[in-house]
């Protein structure tokens, strides 16, 4: 069955220090996934997905599927990074309709 | 986004009681998508709904029901509240179309409190 692994429910870092968030997967499938954040007070929204392969705010991940990883990085954090992030995959569910699964999530808390 | 809102945004409720969540959007997308969120558990999805027409369960849709009363439309119910129902509760919307998963945007969140 699909399903999302995010090892770390915290993470804390320093201004200015890279910052990596664990992102597993497990689809037999063809995955896309993607990342979300949800920023104090604020709705969850996208950040980035797999398959436009972008840079927003910083952050990349790459799709890894050997390792059935994908996680996210950020050279150099900054506090206004800190939030929930949840990793997601998009799968096809019974009866070939697409349906996304999240992971428990991450928060991140980038120390002065 | 201000285009997805729900109603009401804070709800206080006894166990046992029937409720309603709204959700509307404005984007004129096809698809939407009721989510509760709990710590340690992430979102999970419970009913979505790719037109008006169609409704289909989640992972987790057990003491819920859904009406799209309209595209811009999709109320969530639960006909007898329990306090494992306690959760923050998330309404999304989507374009349709085949291939990729498209953008979901999420509205602000209902908190529920089942006592």
């Amino acid at each position: 069955a699909q399903r999302v692994t995010q090892p770390e429910k915290l993470l804390s870092v320093f201004k200015g220090a890279p910052v990596e968030l664990k992102c597993n997967y497990s689809y037999s499938g063809s995955p896309e996934l993607f990342w979300y954040v949800q920023y104090s007070r604020q709705r969850l929204q996208l950040l980035l997905r797999h398959i436009s392969r972008e840079s927003i705010k910083g952050f990349t991940a790459d799709l890894n599927k050997g390792e059935t990883s994908f996680h996210l990085k950020k050279p150099f954090a900054q506090e206004e990074d800190s939030a929930m992030y949840y990793c997601a995959l998009s799968y096809v569910a019974s009866g070939s309709a697409r349906q996304l699964t999240f992971g428990s999530g991450t928060q991140l808390t980038v120390l002065p | 986004d201000a285009d997805v809102t729900q109603t009401p945004r804070n709800r206080i409720t006894k166990t046992g009681k029937r409720i309603m969540l709204e959700c509307s959007q404005t984007k004129g997308h096809d698809r939407m998508y009721w989510y509760r969120q709990d710590p340690g558990l992430g979102l999970r999805l419970i009913y979505y709904s790719f037109d008006v027409k169609d409704i289909n369960k989640g992972e987790i849709s057990d003491g819920y029901s859904v009406s799209r009363q309209a595209q811009a439309k999709f109320s969530l119910s639960l006909e007898s509240a329990i306090p494992n129902q306690t959760a923050l509760y998330f309404c999304a919307t989507s374009g349709s179309g085949t291939g990729v998963w498209k953008t979901q945007y999420f509205g602000p969140g209902t908190r529920l409190l089942v006592l």
